[in-house]
């Protein structure tokens, strides 16, 4: 079965510091890999995927995210972390026809320290 | 275009009593989702829908939930009864035919005491 794994609850970084929040996945297939991050009352927003081809990929607020077979894994990373950058962050795999169910791991509560 | 639109954000009910969840899909997309959030189980898919039909219903928790797609612009989750255990966060998702990018609505709060 479908499944991903967040092993960090929470994480805490300073300012300006780098981030890296973990993701393993466990599908049969080749995974369909996303990344979303929620802001406190609001909706799910997509920073990045991942289909096929370079397994860095780049998304949206300086995020970048590496696909790694051999370890399941889809690592998030930022180089320098901002303070609007406080949120909860999931990551989900496509799975079923077309990709269309997301299933996502439990989340990772970032703070941000001044 | 507005995005997902979910309403209310915000429902307070009583044990037992009906509760009628809202959203309007963005214009031109085809999917739209169900999704509960909780602390326990996080993100968990209720139900998808296609084109209005429901495919994969397998995530409603019980017969007391039910799922309607009347048109391409509106679908409604209800809960009949409603229990404390149905306490959670609704969000509603659509995304393009052939798209795989999922834009979700702002969530419905539901406290049922």
């Amino acid at each position: 079965a479908q499944s991903v794994t967040q092993p960090d609850i929470h994480i805490t970084v300073s300012e300006g510091a780098s981030l890296e929040l973990r993701c393993n996945y466990s599908y049969g297939a080749t995974p369909y890999l996303f990344w979303y991050v929620q802001s406190p009352g609001q909706g799910l927003q997509l920073l990045l995927k991942y289909f096929s081809g370079d397994t860095l990929v780049q998304g949206i607020k300086g995020f970048e995210a590496e696909f790694k077979r051999s370890q399941s894994s889809f690592n998030l990373r930022k180089p320098s972390v901002h303070w609007s950058d406080a949120a909860e962050y999931f990551c989900a795999v496509g799975a079923g026809d077309s990709s269309y169910k997301l299933i996502f791991g439990s989340g990772t509560r970032l703070l941000v320290r001044p | 275009d507005a995005g997902v639109i979910q309403s209310p954000r915000h429902e307070v009910t009583e044990m037992g009593q009906e509760v009628t969840l809202r959203c309007k899909p963005i214009s031109g997309h085809n999917s739209l989702f169900w999704y509960r959030q909780t602390m326990m189980r996080g993100l968990e898919l209720l139900i998808y829908f296609n084109n209005n039909v429901p495919i994969d219903d397998s995530g409603m928790p019980e017969d007391r939930f039910s799922a309607k797609m009347p048109n391409a612009s509106f679908s409604t989750l209800k809960i009949q009864p409603s229990e404390p255990r149905d306490s959670a966060v609704y969000f509603c998702a659509s995304k393009e035919a052939g798209g795989w990018k999922a834009f979700f609505g702002q969530g419905t709060r539901l406290t049922v005491v």
